[in-house]
């Protein structure tokens, strides 16, 4: 069964930083691209950051460019995304979301983590 | 800045068909953009229904069909069920790696 666990989430004060994992299972990791989607309390879903298959490549939104850093480990099976300078506007649950076509399109969904920026 | 558009909400009857639309704001959605359609009920993880315009993830069931009409995106729900009662978000991908989220669709089903 494909899987992703997301941890590392928690309560953080504004100007903080955090690292987030997101453990993948019952599939080829190497094989895929990766994302991070956030959603805000009571807001929509918003796209975060990708990364290929191979780490090589990693794609941010506006809102965390230069802030946010994603990589992987392929030996590990795990996606990281490492979070500075947080900000309020940052709280949220964070998931990752396996790609499909490239970081084109995403199929497999993890259950999130919370962030929370307190100010 | 690229803005996805959706029906903020849509109510259909039990058992009938509903068809939710992905815009752009200044240009056509085509299959380029990958077009995934996710079904998310409050408190609950996102679940991808439909990616790269019209594929089933698995243990979809085809009551859920994605499409491209005329210069949309398109989700058609049939033989609508009470728990298809939830939003439902479109994802374009825009190039250079980039992807964008409609703001949502909440679909009440009475």
């Amino acid at each position: 069964e494909v899987q992703l666990l997301e941890s590392g989430g928690g309560l953080v004060q504004a100007g903080g930083s955090l690292r987030l994992s997101c453990a993948a299972s019952g599939f080829i990791f190497s094989n895929y691209a990766m994302n991070w989607v956030r959603q805000a309390p009571g807001k929509g879903l918003e796209w975060v950051s990708a990364i290929g298959a191979g780490g090589s490549t990693t794609y941010y939104a506006e809102s965390v460019k230069g802030r946010f850093t994603v990589s992987r480990d392929n030996s590990r099976n795990t996606l990281y995304l490492e979070m500075l300078s947080l900000r309020a506007d940052d709280t949220a649950i964070y998931f990752c979301a396996r790609g499909v076509s490239g970081v084109a399109s995403v199929d497999v969904w993890g259950q999130g983590t919370t962030v929370t920026v307190s100010s | 800045q690229t803005v996805v558009t959706q029906e903020p909400s849509f109510s259909v009857s039990p058992g009938g068909t509903v068809t939710l639309t992905c815009g752009l704001s200044s240009a056509s959605v085509s299959t380029s953009h990958y077009p995934t359609w996710c079904q998310q009920t409050p408190g609950q993880a996102p679940r991808t229904l439909i990616y790269n315009t019209n594929i089933r993830s698995s243990g979809v069931p085809d009551r859920f069909f994605g499409s491209i009409l005329g210069n949309k995106a398109a989700l058609t729900v049939s033989g609508a069920q009470a728990d298809d009662e939830s939003h439902y978000y479109c994802v374009l991908y825009m190039g250079g790696g980039i992807s964008v989220f409609g703001g949502g669709t909440k679909l009440t089903v009475l």
